[in-house]
């Protein structure tokens, strides 16, 4: 099977703009969390979809949205980035159906404001 | 809301030696599991091993195994024979029951295994 991936690997942007990623995850899993890693905040929950429908949400801004295709590709869209959005960020794939689910990681997209 | 602490930024020993890093978390719910990951440089984020709250017996993985400790909300990882590619950054992680995929990380810990 193939491993979760995510598009683009990198990212430069500047303040203002908007910027949209993706995430397609493992064939089969229907749950996609994304996170946020900065060094000074660590690793940090944005939100997960589960069958098109966001099921938990982080405490970030209004500015962070995502969803979630009927294939369970998924995207996060940020918009009026600010500096403070320079972060790797991560997506995971899960079946999310059972009592307990492992995450699968994808690679990140390192996304630079400036 | 749930809180993970890891006390130790950097951590090294050398190629062979054993080491275990430290982990302390909250949560007042009963039925959580506990999770350490790895990031290598690469940025692939890597389960490593995982502990279910409700099983007392400490889970082991090759190498890797936890000594873990719920009254104390304790969750400790110790790496026998280490090795090169050992050397990463290690994250512990606890995520509750069904139905909330969501992790809390601490901030963790770097560690390099010196040849």
């Amino acid at each position: 099977k193939a491993g979760v991936t995510q598009t683009p690997r990198y990212l430069i942007k500047t303040r203002g703009q908007q910027v949209t990623l993706s995430c397609s995850p493992i064939s089969g899993h229907r749950s996609v969390s994304w996170y946020q890693q900065t060094p000074g905040q660590g690793l940090q929950f944005l939100f997960e979809y589960f069958s098109e429908t966001q099921r938990n949400k982080g405490n970030f801004p209004g500015r962070f949205s995502g969803r979630q295709f009927s294939n369970s590709r998924s995207e996060m869209n940020v918009s009026t980035l600010e500096l403070g959005d320079s972060a790797l960020y991560l997506c995971a794939s899960s079946p999310g159906t059972e009592f307990y689910n492992e995450q699968f990681f994808g690679p990140g997209t390192r996304l630079t404001v400036l | 809301a749930q809180t993970v602490t890891q006390s130790q930024p950097e951590m090294s020993v050398q190629e062979a030696e054993t080491v275990t890093l430290s982990c302390t978390y909250d949560t007042s719910e009963n039925n959580y599991y506990l999770f350490w990951y790895k990031q290598p440089p690469s940025r692939q984020m890597i389960l490593v091993i995982r502990q279910e709250a409700y099983k007392q017996q400490n889970a082991t993985e090759n190498r890797f195994s936890v000594n873990f400790q719920k009254a104390a909300k304790s969750f400790s990882l110790k790496i026998s024979d280490s090795q090169l590619g050992d050397t990463a950054m290690y994250f512990c992680a606890v995520q509750l029951n069904f139905g909330n995929e969501k992790l809390t990380f601490g901030t963790g810990t770097r560690l390099t295994i010196i040849p």
